[in-house]
């Protein structure tokens, strides 16, 4: 099955310096890789994803990128502010059935 | 817009007793359905998942159950729990690929 491994697994970072989380996956056949925000209490939320047919997405101060070649997807967020605090998963699924999650990354920004 | 229920929101139960967690979609059909336990501090660990009524997957073997009685509700069972079944509870749902998870039910087994 796939195995997706997440580093680091604690991340700080001073307010308004850029954050970059690294996700490899083993399975060639995955082309979904989402990418999570749980807040401390709460459920994960869904910040940003891509498909395995585009290299790069942006969603304003956060972006993704895939490269295939190398089986690795990383999480970019830029201007870090306060409330980006939280922990961060990234996942890869090729059916859309199976989510396979990494371990998680605990971002803190210090103001 | 699609929303998904979960219930309770908290849970205090002792250790050997029943549990029953109800998961419910509403504003789409057919989803795929899911059940991950989170310890605290910790990943989210994939229980169960379902593609269609009656048709559930497990994917960690345990004192835990899941049934699917209709479309859009899932239900997460055991006849005795052990302490480490304490956790946060989420389903979660998916269609066309994109996976949303519920609100949760926070767990404490004593």
């Amino acid at each position: 099955g796939e195995n997706v491994e997440q580093h680091p697994s604690t991340l700080s970072v001073q307010e308004g310096d850029s954050a970059v989380i690294k996700c490899t996956y083993s399975d060639s056949a995955s082309n979904y890789f989402p990418w999570y925000k749980q807040e401390l209490g709460k459920r994960p939320q869904l910040i940003i994803d891509i498909r395995s047919n585009v290299g790069e997405k942006k969603d304003q101060r956060i972006a993704v990128t895939l490269n295939k070649t190398a089986k690795h997807f990383s999480l970019h967020i830029t201007e870090t502010q306060p409330e980006d605090s939280a922990v961060y998963f990234c996942a890869a699924s090729s059916t859309g059935n199976q989510f396979y999650f990494g371990t998680g990354t605990s971002l803190t920004v210090i103001p | 817009s699609q929303t998904i229920h979960q219930w309770p929101a908290t849970l205090v139960q002792p250790v050997g007793s029943p549990l029953s967690l109800e998961c419910t979609v509403e504003g789409t059909s057919n989803p795929n359905l899911y059940w991950y336990r989170q310890a605290a501090g910790r990943g989210l660990q994939l229980l169960f998942y379902s593609v269609g009524i009656g048709q559930i997957s497990s994917e960690v073997p345990q004192n835990l159950s899941a049934s699917r009685p209709q479309d859009r509700q899932f239900i997460l069972s055991s006849k005795k729990l052990l302490l480490s079944d304490s956790g946060f509870y989420l389903c979660a749902w998916s269609v066309e690929g994109e996976q949303f998870f519920g609100p949760g039910t926070r767990l404490t087994v004593l």
